[in-house]
């Protein structure tokens, strides 16, 4: 299988304050990590491609230094909000390509739920 | 630019069959993917179509036309468990190491009843 595990699920936290999220790929390689954010009765829209060993690549109006992305291993990326705000309140998925399949889909993680009061 | 359209909700019996429409202009493409997400939850794939043709999958099947920026999604035997919104994605840019990245439509929120 190709098996995408995020956590946390769900976070509640106070304005001001960092969240990280960390995304898995528990059976697979994945070089490349993409980071999306979904607001209510919206589809999913990407914030940024992790590759692993080099700088993310965010795409236009999401502010770098405020969603840190780190990319540290061929299974592993992170994604920290930063001074969080109300507006950030949002559902956070992450998802990764196999490097060795080659039908490119991407499998997702879990999501995360991010409220910040 | 990137655009993928695709209807915003249907509404289908149970036992019926539904299809789903989505159409796309985007700079690239290296294939097209649909997606079911239920409220709440991340999506889960379906199906993948690269060459134009259908793509039979149990109940569900996929459909492309790339000379038409055409795909849609057939359902059916629907079932109440159906119900959910129904991503259509375009793989187009390339975002390095080898990878393509998805571009989503809005979804369509498909209702089904008894």
């Amino acid at each position: 299988g190709a098996v995408v595990s995020q956590h946390p699920s769900w976070v509640i936290c106070k304005s001001g304050t960092s969240v990280k999220i960390e995304c898995r790929s528990l059976d697979f390689q994945a070089t490349t990590m993409f980071w999306y954010r979904q607001f209510p009765k919206q589809s999913l829209m990407l914030m940024a491609t992790s590759n692993e060993g080099s700088k993310a690549t965010y795409e236009q109006g999401v502010e770098k230094d405020k969603f840190l992305i780190n990319h540290a291993s061929l299974t592993l990326s992170t994604l920290t909000v930063t001074s969080a705000h109300p507006e950030d309140s949002s559902f956070y998925i992450c998802s990764a390509r196999n490097r060795d399949r080659e039908t490119g889909e991407l499998f997702f993680g879990e999501g995360s739920r991010l409220t910040v009061l | 630019g990137q655009n993928i359209d695709q209807p915003t909700e249907m509404t289908a019996t149970e036992g019926a069959i539904v299809q789903i429409n989505c159409t796309y202009q985007t700079s690239g493409f290296n294939g097209l993917f649909w997606y079911q997400q239920h409220a709440g939850e991340a999506p889960t794939f379906l199906s993948y179509n690269v060459l134009d043709g259908l793509e039979e999958k149990g109940r569900f099947s996929s459909f492309l036309s790339r000379s038409k920026g055409y795909s849609y999604l057939l359902l059916k035997e629907l079932q109440m468990k159906d119900s959910a919104s129904y991503l259509c994605a375009v793989s187009d840019a390339y975002s390095g190491a080898g990878s393509y990245q998805l571009t989503f439509g809005k979804g369509t929120k498909l209702s089904v009843i008894p």
